[in-house]
């Protein structure tokens, strides 16, 4: 069975320090994978997508970046940041392309606090 | 642009209760719906797929049902439990393109 992991769980960090979440899916391969943001009292905003390594869609101009090192594996990252990226942050997966469900999951979430 | 819209935002029934969730979407050709359940602080948890050929879809007490002609979905809870109580989210997908989200309903569902 698939499974995603998002780490750290929990972070606070200071305006203007760097920024490195990390997102793994395991028991699948050559995965979809996406990071979204969840603002207090806001709906999901789609940061980046990626359907394969080293492809990045960006869908919002911001501070932060994403990149696709392995197959199974999504990283979102910033070198400053702002008050405004404060959040909940959101990696999820669905199957490649195909004549499949594509039913989407997502991970556990990471809660960022910038002060 | 794909549009997704959930009414109502907020919704409170006893415990007991059957109830709809209501999602609507603008652009008719989606390749599958999905409807996910968030509780406060966590992730999404996915409910019910529906692809595009399909009508109907149910899990237990949960049953969604398509109308793409007329751009909507709806969630049927039947016999409301306190448990049920969590935000629940619609999403549409065209093709391989990222999920399009509606901004949720928040059930309360009260003992």
């Amino acid at each position: 069975s698939q499974t995603i992991h998002q780490w750290p769980a929990t972070l606070v960090q200071p305006v203007g320090s760097p920024l490195s979440l990390e997102c793994t899916v395991e028991g699948t391969s050559n995965p979809n994978l996406y990071w979204y943001r969840q603002a207090a009292g806001r709906g999901l905003q789609l940061l980046f997508y990626s359907v394969g390594i080293g492809q990045i869609s960006s869908e919002v101009p911001q501070n932060l970046s994403a990149s696709r090192p392995q197959d199974r594996q999504f990283i979102l990252s910033s070198k400053k940041l702002l008050l405004s990226d404060s959040g909940f942050y959101l990696c999820a997966w669905n199957p490649f392309s195909g004549l499949g469900p594509n039913e989407q999951f997502f991970g556990p979430g990471t809660r960022l606090t910038v002060l | 642009k794909q549009e997704v819209t959930q009414i109502p935002a907020a919704l409170s029934v006893p415990e007991g209760e059957n109830l709809v969730l209501n999602c609507s979407f603008t652009d008719s050709a989606i390749y599958n719906l999905q409807w996910f359940r968030q509780d406060p602080g966590k992730g999404l948890t996915s409910l019910l797929l529906i692809q595009s050929s399909q009508r109907e879809q149910t899990s237990g007490r949960l049953n969604a049902s398509l109308d793409k002609s007329s751009g909507r979905s709806t969630l049927y809870i039947a016999a409301s439990q306190p448990g049920d109580s969590a935000t629940y989210l619609c999403a549409c997908r065209g093709g391989n393109t990222p999920l399009v989200f509606g901004k949720g309903t928040r059930l309360s569902v009260i003992a």
